[in-house]
């Protein structure tokens, strides 16, 4: 069945790097844009970044634009979230999620989402 | 601060019907598909409405989504206590460059 699973969160001391993976399985994952959506601890949808191909535009929220780089690598059907100078702020739970566009370069909204993994910025 | 503006909290008995709105601009709305989540409790987003109106397999029909301008509305008729959740409204907003929620609105089925 179509399926993502997110793992790679943990605790991490402010300052310092953590790579979070998502693997994708049940579906040709080269053939849709894919997301990172985060929620911190009692708020809402936050989302992060997204892209469609490798070498094409990736698209970033403020906050995260020059810290954060999104990638995939279709030959694993994974896709990455590298976070580096990480912050108190970026506490969360990470998602990772499929968009639901037929048409490359454009996103429509997520129509799959995995169960999440938690980081915590914390000294 | 939200991009979309939602109310923060709906309640309605069971059975009844409940709308929760979302308020965008040009930008957004205005010219993007709208999507609509559910969160329940502890669990990831689940997709309800996708192309403002349009609802993925599973989802029963009184579920229901609309817009009209820089606004779109979900509608949910014959609630159930199962009902209560989280729901966020999303869209890609074109001069940011970036997929935007509304804050996220609690139903509450009295």
């Amino acid at each position: 069945q179509v399926q993502l699973v997110e793992s790679g969160g943990g605790v991490v001391q402010p300052g310092r790097s953590l790579r979070l993976s998502c693997e994708a399985s049940g579906f040709t994952f080269n053939n849709f844009g894919m997301h990172w959506v985060r929620q911190a601890p009692g708020k809402g949808l936050e989302w992060v970044a997204a892209m469609w191909y490798e070498g094409g535009k990736n698209h970033y929220t403020d906050s995260v634009r020059g810290r954060f780089t999104i990638s995939r690598d279709s030959s694993k059907n994974m896709l990455y979230l590298k976070m580096n100078s990480l912050r108190a702020e970026d506490t969360a739970v990470y998602y990772c999620a499929r968009d639901l566009s037929p048409h490359p370069y454009y996103f429509y909204g997520m129509d799959v989402w995995g169960q999440g993994t938690s980081v915590t910025v914390s000294s | 601060q939200s991009v979309l503006t939602q109310p923060p909290s709906v309640s309605a008995a069971p059975g009844q019907k409940v709308t929760i709105s979302c308020s965008g601009n040009s930008s957004n709305i205005g010219s993007n598909y709208v999507s609509w989540y559910q969160q329940l409790p502890g669990t990831a987003p689940k997709l309800l409405i996708y192309e403002n109106n349009k609802r993925p397999s599973g989802i029963p029909d009184r579920v229901s989504g609309s817009k009209s301008g820089t606004s779109a509305t979900l509608g949910i008729t014959g609630l159930q206590t199962g009902d209560e959740a989280d729901y966020y409204c999303g869209t890609w907003d074109r001069s940011l460059n970036a997929e935007v929620f509304g804050g996220g609105t609690k139903l509450t089925v009295l």
